[in-house]
């Protein structure tokens, strides 16, 4: 099956730095990646949405500047909290699904637990 | 406001024994319905997909049904294991077009010895 590698699983770092986690799709081509952000016992947020060689299309409230998302191949997006605080502390999630039917469904990552000191 | 309601917000069964979860929706238009199982720390996993037309839907020993009409969806699970222990989240497709979904809080099932 459709198998969405994230990395790392797991990141602590200080306040201020910058961080990036990676979303590849392993046997298939994404054309669109998604960005989730979870808070413990909560429902999967949606940050943004990225297609291949465009800009990512970012949901109301989240700031693109802080977020910084690339999505340069059919394999792989990368999501970069920059000046991270603890406040952007959570559990990030990517899926990828390929053009198509909208009745496929999203194949997600293993998340990427990011806590910020 | 597109919603997507899931009940009990928890639940404890004995290994062995059946569950059913329920999922409410208001998302209009509607595509399809999934249900994801998420293990504690890890991503979603895909359980079923249902279109408007479909009424029941299986993959093992999960059923998912759908009710188009009432806008309900639930998720049976038949002879609990220790494994099934998990996040089981309802996720509705608006379609036309769009690839965005609206997730449920998730019903966090435990099945114990």
């Amino acid at each position: 099956g459709a198998v969405v590698s994230q990395h790392p699983s797991w990141v602590i770092c200080k306040s201020g730095t910058s961080v990036k986690i990676e979303c590849r799709s392993l046997d298939f081509q994404a054309t669109t990646m998604f960005w989730y952000r979870q808070f413990p016992k909560q429902s999967l947020m949606l940050m943004a949405t990225s297609n291949e060689g465009s800009k990512a299309t970012y949901e109301q409230g989240v700031e693109k500047d802080k977020f910084l998302i690339n999505h340069a191949s059919l394999t792989l997006s990368t999501l970069t909290v920059t000046s991270a605080h603890p406040e952007d502390s959570s559990f990030y999630i990517c899926s990828a699904t390929s053009r198509g039917s909208q009745y496929q469904p999203q194949h997600f990552g293993d998340g990427t637990r990011l806590s910020i000191l | 406001k597109n919603q997507v309601e899931q009940s009990p917000q928890s639940l404890i069964i004995l290994e062995g024994k059946n569950c059913t979860l329920q999922c409410n929706y208001t998302v209009s238009p509607f595509s399809n319905l999934r249900w994801y199982k998420q293990d504690t720390g890890r991503g979603p996993v895909s359980l079923t997909i249902m279109t408007f037309s479909e009424n029941t839907k299986s993959n093992g020993r999960y059923t998912a049904t759908l009710d188009a009409d009432t806008k309900q969806s639930s998720l049976h699970i038949t002879a609990s294991q220790l494994s099934d222990s998990a996040s089981y989240i309802c996720v509705v497709s608006p379609g036309a077009g769009s690839y965005q979904l609206t997730f449920g809080k998730g019903t966090k099932l435990s099945v114990i010895p």
